[in-house]
C-alpha cells in the first residue's frame, strides 16, 4: 500500500546533541516530500521541502533533510538540538498523480529534549 | 501579511448536532485544504477547494462537507456529529495547491472540536 512511515513515535535527545528523524515512503514514483513541525496547541509549520534537484535540502531553524531514492527515505537532521525544538514532527508527501492538492502525513515523531 | 485564521478556536457540541468551521486563507491564496487530526488516525486530508470548486476529496463520509466563497474563505460543515468526530480541524492555504510553484501550504492554528 502507498504510505509514508515514521518509524519512531517518540525520540528523546539531550540538548546540544544531534538529531535524526526518519521518514520512509512507499510509492511507485518519487513524491514531493515535506517536513512539518507542530508545537503544542499550534498549527503546522513547514521546515523544508523537496521537489527535485539537490538531494540535501536546507530548511528553517537549522534543519536539513536528505533525500535518498535508493532507500525511499527523507530523513530530517539537526546538528545541535535546542530545548525549543521539542515538538511533534511530521513527514508528509504529495503522492504522485494526486493532482498536487493533498498532503499525506506520517503518524509523527514526538521529540523530547532533555537538559 | 496575516496568516491563516480559523474560527472558532474551540467548540463543544453534542452528538447529533451539526457544526460549521470557518477558515480565512492568506490574502491572494486560492487553494484551501482541510485536515482532521486525531490521536488515533493522525492527520487526514478532508478536501481541497480551489477557486470555489472542490478539487479533491479524502475518504470521509458525506456528513463532512465544505465550500469556498469568491473571496477564498472556506467553511466546512459536519452534520449529525458523532463522538469520533472530536478532533483538531486544520485549515491550510496555498497559492495554487501544495505542488504548485511555491509548494507550500500555510496552516492555521486549528479548531478544536469536542463532541459529547
Amino acid at each position: 500500500a502507498q504510505s509514508v512511515t515514521q518509524p519512531d513515535i517518540h525520540i528523546t535527545v539531550s540538548e546540544g546533541a544531534s538529531l535524526e528523524l526518519r521518514c520512509n515512503y512507499s510509492y511507485g514514483a518519487t513524491p514531493y516530500l515535506f517536513w512539518y513541525v507542530q508545537s503544542p496547541g499550534q498549527g503546522l509549520q513547514l521546515l523544508l521541502k523537496y521537489f527535485s534537484g539537490d538531494t540535501l535540502v536546507q530548511g528553517i531553524k537549522g534543519f536539513e533533510a536528505e533525500f535518498k531514492r535508493s532507500q525511499s527515505s527523507f530523513n530530517l537532521r539537526k546538528p545541535s538540538v535546542h530545548w525549543s525544538d521539542a515538538a511533534e514532527y511530521f513527514c508528509a508527501v504529495v503522492p504522485p498523480g494526486s493532482g498536487y492538492s493533498t498532503l499525506t502525513f506520517g503518524k509523527g515523531t514526538m521529540l523530547l529534549v532533555s537538559p | 501579511k496575516a496568516g491563516v485564521t480559523q474560527t472558532p478556536r474551540y467548540l463543544i457540541k453534542t452528538r447529533g448536532q451539526q457544526v460549521t468551521l470557518s477558515c480565512s486563507p492568506i490574502s491572494g491564496h486560492r487553494s484551501v485544504s482541510w485536515y482532521q487530526q486525531t490521536p488515533g488516525q493522525g492527520l487526514q486530508f478532508l478536501f481541497e477547494y480551489f477557486s470555489e470548486t472542490q478539487r479533491n476529496k479524502g475518504n470521509f463520509p458525506g456528513r463532512f462537507s465544505g465550500r469556498q466563497f469568491s473571496n477564498s474563505r472556506s467553511e466546512m460543515n459536519v452534520s449529525t456529529l458523532e463522538l469520533g468526530d472530536s478532533a483538531l480541524y486544520l485549515c491550510a492555504s496555498s497559492l495554487s495547491g501544495v505542488g504548485g510553484s511555491k509548494g507550500e501550504q500555510f496552516f492555521g492554528p486549528g479548531t478544536r472540536l469536542t463532541v459529547l
